[in-house]
């Protein structure tokens, strides 16, 4: 069974300071999926990340994966208070048939002023 | 262009009745998908069509839960006999194709069961 950890749940942090989101999976994958969901909204998506390798970046954030290592990291450089949201990441598993996403269990982020 | 809609956007019932959630996906999107969404958690997968075919319903609870996409359009999860446990988000999500495409999600109906 496919397991996708979020490491920190929750994260405070100061405006202008960086700071990485891990995501770590158990089961070979090379479809990783980063969302953002804002409080009482639906989730939006950031990035689609599909190759062992893959970095994307998008303004603040940059999203990377090691499939090898069964790890993707979100890092945010010089937050502001406009990221504050809960950022979800998800796993695909090719080859089986289906196409759900496993979710982890979502990570917290508040930044402050 | 529009987005994936979901209709109610709340609905309150009462234990025993039947419900039935809504989803229209973005035009001409072949997959979609249901997912259930607790508070504070990430969303978890109920079911997956392409076009009409249900191709994995693993994530459905039991069999009080069942969906449809007749037409390959339209689809909708309904649940029989509710329970105050199948309170929660439900989220439709839809996607291009299949591989890697990314999904995107509905605002989702609120339910709840009293």
């Amino acid at each position: 069974e496919l397991k996708v950890e979020q490491n920190p749940l929750f994260l405070s942090m100061q405006e202008g300071k960086n700071y990485t989101i891990y995501c770590n999976y158990s089961t070979t994958s090379d479809r990783l999926y980063w969302y953002r969901q804002d409080p009482g909204k639906s989730l939006e998506s950031l990035f689609v990340l599909l190759s062992n390798g893959a970095v994307k970046q998008e303004g603040r954030l940059m999203a990377s994966l090691d499939t090898k290592a069964r790890l993707s990291t979100l890092h945010i450089t010089a937050a502001v208070h406009d990221l504050s949201a809960t950022y979800f990441c998800a796993v695909d598993i090719p080859k089986t048939g289906s196409e759900k996403l496993v979710f982890g269990k979502g990570t917290k982020l508040t930044v402050n002023p | 262009g529009a987005g994936v809609s979901q209709s109610p956007r709340y609905k309150v019932t009462k234990r025993g009745q039947d419900v039935a959630l809504r989803c229209d996906p973005i035009s001409g999107h072949v997959s979609l998908y249901w997912y259930r969404q607790a508070l504070g958690q990430g969303p978890e997968f109920l079911t997956y069509f392409n076009y009409e075919a249900q191709q994995d319903k693993s994530g459905l609870p039991n069999d009080r839960f069942s969906a449809e996409r007749p037409e390959g359009s339209i689809s909708t999860l309904t649940i029989q006999r509710t329970e105050q446990r199948d309170s929660a988000m439900y989220r439709c999500a839809s996607s291009p194709g299949t591989g890697g495409y990314e999904q995107y999600f509905g605002p989702g109906t609120r339910l709840t069961v009293t």
